[in-house]
């Protein structure tokens, strides 16, 4: 099976509850995030993304929060459904600039049937 | 529309052994960047590219080799494989703008023994 995530940091949710994960950055230059999803085996997923001048954005089931004076992200999900279980990835980079995506380490969600 | 095509998926080679993993994208896209994966380091950018002709490295280049000759294809060289170089590869590529995140491909798993 997929070996990449062994070591990651990993959320036990129940399923039909929320699910709350986080990301912090350090680059203060950065204003764009975005948030994958990879499931085992296969590669990662875009999610939902956000710019700077946002402080949340939503889509299914999913919302994404930015708080830029502290650095973080968090990627909240909404009734978590065995589905969901993957790792998730916070990703930076500047919206106009000419730099590449900067990952962070991931953190593995586990649903719990 | 394929997205992005990775080959092979899987490889195993000997050490001191070179080969060539495949990347390619029929979006059209100007940008396209490989990732190494490891347990616990998230995604890591080897080279990347933000058109034909035009390549640079990105945080783990040495022992790789990248060229891009048409907007479509993007491959990854290893020179001479080593044991360190075990992990999972992935391509990526996005449009021009970056304003969408990357697309990304299922990926190779590579072994050297």
């Amino acid at each position: 099976g997929e070996s990449v995530g062994l070591h990651l940091p990993t959320l036990s949710v129940q399923e039909g509850d929320n699910s709350i994960i986080n990301c912090a950055y350090s680059n203060s230059a950065s204003d764009y995030f975005i948030w994958y999803k990879q499931e085992s085996g296969k590669g990662p997923q875009f999610i939902i993304d956000i710019r700077s001048n946002m402080d949340k954005r939503q889509g299914q089931r999913v919302t994404v929060l930015l708080n830029k004076t502290v650095k973080h992200l968090s990627l909240q999900i909404a009734a978590t459904q065995p589905g969901d279980s993957a790792v998730y990835f916070c990703a930076e980079n500047s919206y106009s600039g000419n730099t590449p995506l900067v990952f962070g380490k991931g953190t593995r969600l586990s649903v719990i049937a | 529309n394929a997205g992005v095509t990775q080959t092979p998926k899987f490889q195993v080679l000997k050490t001191g052994q070179s080969m060539t993993l495949q990347c390619a994208q029929d979006m059209n896209h100007e940008y396209m960047s490989w990732y190494r994966q490891d347990p616990g380091m998230g995604l890591r950018l080897i080279h990347y590219s933000v058109g034909a002709g035009i390549t640079d490295q990105g945080e783990v280049p040495n022992g790789y080799n990248v060229s891009r000759s048409t907007t479509e294809d993007f491959p990854l060289r290893l020179l001479s494989a080593a044991p360190s170089q075990t992990s999972v590869y992935f391509c990526a590529s996005s449009p021009a703008s970056r304003a969408y995140g990357y697309t990304f491909g299922s990926g190779t798993r590579l072994t050297v023994v």
